[in-house]
């Protein structure tokens, strides 16, 4: 039972312009949501998050927009560089749990130049 | 600051063989983990450690697997006997207790390869 999907495996978008990853959840328990960016041969990074209270947190060029009642979220990263080619991991936090966190499958993102 | 270390990186083994994975989290996390991560899939937790007590086990296959984290630092995480889908990637990660949420850090993972 896949409690957080990311039904897009791959996503190619040209230097400069928008990058669009999407998330989906099932779980009404989850109350925290993150990001994490991989590239090949290294483990998964932090990148940006957002509490279930907020729609919207920004840092930079990435932002993240939850929509609770749809139970969807996105990570929006404008402009897009090349160096942003890597696996995105959408995850989630259950107020239930010790903070554990449940992935996404990942969208692998290439940016071209 | 240095991160989370992972040794071996890479791992092949027959099935049925044992292998054993290391991990060294940053100084000072209290909390450790190891995940499962299948190829396509995102990390599964396998195990949560706090100090050197167990926090949750439920999704590691007792059977097979088995982990310690002695004087709550290092941890070692073990496959015996391995299978064929046993094949991923392992990962740990450490957080600190600060904060309402625990910023989990990765180390670079083992690959495991059971022919």
């Amino acid at each position: 039972d896949q409690q957080v999907k990311q039904n897009s495996p791959s996503l190619s978008v040209q230097e400069g312009r928008i990058s669009i990853l999407n998330c989906d959840y099932t779980n009404s328990m989850f109350d925290y949501f993150l990001w994490y960016k991989k590239y090949p041969a290294e483990g998964p990074t932090f990148l940006i998050s957002i509490s279930s209270i907020k729609d919207k947190n920004e840092d930079g060029r990435f932002t993240v927009f939850l929509n609770k009642s749809a139970k969807h979220l996105s990570l929006h990263i404008v402009p897009s560089q090349p160096g942003d080619s890597a696996v995105y991991f959408c995850a989630a936090i259950s107020s239930g749990s010790a903070r554990q966190l449940t992935f996404g499958s990942g969208t692998q993102l290439t940016v071209l130049p | 600051e240095a991160g989370v270390a992972q040794s071996p990186r890479y791992k092949i083994i027959e099935k049925r063989q044992s292998v054993a994975f290391w991990c060294n989290p940053i100084s000072g996390h209290a909390t450790l983990y190891w995940y499962q991560q299948i190829l396509g899939q995102g990390p599964k937790l396998l195990i949560q450690f706090q100090n050197n007590g167990v926090v949750d086990d439920s999704q590691l296959p007792k059977d097979r697997f088995s982990a310690e984290r002695l004087k709550g630092v290092d941890s070692t995480l073990k496959i015996q006997p391995a299978k064929l889908e046993d094949s991923a990637v392992y990962l740990c990660a450490s957080s600190s207790l600060a904060g309402t949420y625990n910023e989990q850090f990765f180390g670079p993972g083992t690959r495991l390869t059971v022919l």
